[in-house]
């Protein structure tokens, strides 16, 4: 179970257009999704929260007008990269966050991350 | 500035042995720890968790231990065994209303087991 899907898992685009990456969970509902880059040798890095029905939440430094984010569904969250150029090239991961039970506790659980999309603008 | 630090790039250890994988946090907000394994091109893979309640958390052969006054975790593997040759994070993050936030990532250390 937990199964969280990207796609697509690689892609390469010319410098000024727009790039739609897709995170999908597939055997359980996210209310929250997360969107991480990875460049190369550094750290996955926190891009935005992203809650379903609502707006996301952008972290410093991020520009929310490049990076548009849509949670749709609870099953689904969209990354769009627009007027991608070159310094975009990166490594898009996505999270979703599973709300588990245990007997009658309920506790928040970890997140499950997708395969991740391998994104290179020429 | 690194909230969360992982200051061993690599660690090579024999297989059999014992494998301690180190990370310090500066952000006294933390409250929820969690380790992940990853190989290249790849998403991360959850490993093992703790909550700032815990010192400690035990799955098989992993086990994470948690010094709160230290600001510093680590995890265990042991015995450590040719798949555990990865990339491995140490991650944290804070309780809000709704639950987690977002996680702070560690650079990673590398962990390589040698036959």
């Amino acid at each position: 179970g937990a199964v969280v899907s990207q796609h697509p898992s690689w892609v390469i685009c010319k410098s000024g257009t727009s790039v739609k990456i897709e995170c999908r969970s597939l055997d359980f509902q996210a209310t929250t999704m997360f969107w991480y880059r990875q460049f190369p040798k550094q750290s996955l890095m926190l891009m935005a929260t992203s809650n379903e029905g609502s707006k996301a939440t952008y972290e410093q430094g991020v520009e929310k007008d490049k990076f548009l984010i849509n949670h749709a569904s609870l099953t689904l969250s969209t990354l769009t990269v627009t007027s991608a150029h070159p310094e975009d090239s990166s490594f898009y991961i996505c999270s979703a966050r599973d709300i588990g039970t245990s007997g009658t506790q309920i506790f928040w659980n970890e997140q499950f991350f997708g395969p991740g999309t391998r994104l290179t603008v020429l | 500035d690194q909230q969360v630090k992982q200051n061993s790039p690599s660690l090579s250890v024999q297989e059999g042995r014992i494998s301690i994988l180190n990370c310090d946090y500066t952000n006294s907000m933390f409250d929820y720890f969690l380790w992940y394994k990853k190989y290249p091109a790849e998403g991360p893979t959850f490993l093992i968790s703790i909550s700032s309640i815990k010192d400690k958390n035990e799955d098989g052969r992993f086990t994470v231990f948690l010094n709160k006054s230290a600001k510093h975790l680590s995890l265990h593997i042991v015995p450590s065994q040719p798949g555990d040759s990865a990339v491995y994070f140490c991650a944290a993050s804070r309780y809000s209303g709704g639950g987690a936030d977002g996680l702070t990532f560690g650079k990673g250390t590398h962990l390589i087991i040698q036959p």
